[in-house]
């Protein structure tokens, strides 16, 4: 499975824009880049998803680079209710393959108000 | 509240014996996730069904684990003569598979903690 590198932990101030930066180098061009987070005691969640081309949604951005070797999380105004663990995963979704999610250790943002 | 449910919440056993959990995925959605999480560390997954026919099993299910979702809606996860290291958080996800590919989002529920004395 390709694997994704993330900086343990990155700490924002509110109201600032944080950039969540994932590192993929070894995606397949069927991998589709996939942003998760999990607040405190709950379950993960949903932010975004990607193939080639920047996406925007209410809750994020997601830059993907040009070779897709790379792509950055983007939130516009960090709040405090933003703290949370931050996964970046790949899935190959055009094989039974890609029905599982594969977590690393994501990204521990903290928002300082 | 229409979200993806579990229960128990929180489990406290002592080594040996058995537990069983339970999860009611979104009543639409036809796949259903077993992960596993423990302190520090991302969920891993363990299992997956799509309605009642369980197509993937990780490695890391043993043979102590079994799961089930007999008529294709709830689903539950049993852990046979427990360990101290079965102790960790199990999360549920279910999904929809929607076209056009690849919207299909596991909604995660809140988890049951298992503790393992």
């Amino acid at each position: 499975d390709a694997k994704t590198t993330q900086p343990n932990s990155m700490e924002s101030n509110e109201e600032e824009p944080v950039h969540l930066p994932c590192n993929h180098s070894t995606i397949s061009g069927t991998d589709y880049i996939h942003w998760y987070r999990q607040l405190p005691s709950q379950g993960p969640e949903y932010v975004i998803h990607g193939l080639t081309s920047n996406v925007n949604n209410r809750m994020a951005s997601l830059a993907i680079a040009e070779d897709r070797k790379s792509s950055t999380l983007i939130l516009h105004r960090a709040t405090l209710r933003d703290a949370a663990v931050y996964y970046c995963i790949l899935r190959d979704l055009e094989g039974n393959a890609g029905n599982m999610l594969t977590f690393g250790g994501g990204t521990r943002l903290m928002v300082k108000p | 509240d229409t979200g993806v449910s579990q229960n128990p919440r929180h489990k406290i056993t002592k080594r040996g014996q058995n537990v069983t959990f339970r999860c009611d995925p979104i009543s639409e959605h036809n796949r259903l996730y077993w992960y596993r999480q423990t302190l520090g560390q991302g969920p891993e997954f363990l299992t997956y069904f799509q309605n009642e026919a369980q197509l993937e099993k990780s490695r890391l299910l043993s043979d102590r684990f079994s799961a089930e979702r007999p008529k294709g809606s709830f689903s539950t996860l049993e852990i046979q003569r427990t360990e101290q290291g079965d102790s960790a958080m199990y999360l549920c996800a279910s999904s929809s598979p929607w076209p056009p590919l690849p919207r299909e989002d596991q909604f995660f529920g809140p988890g049951t903690r298992l503790t393992v004395l």
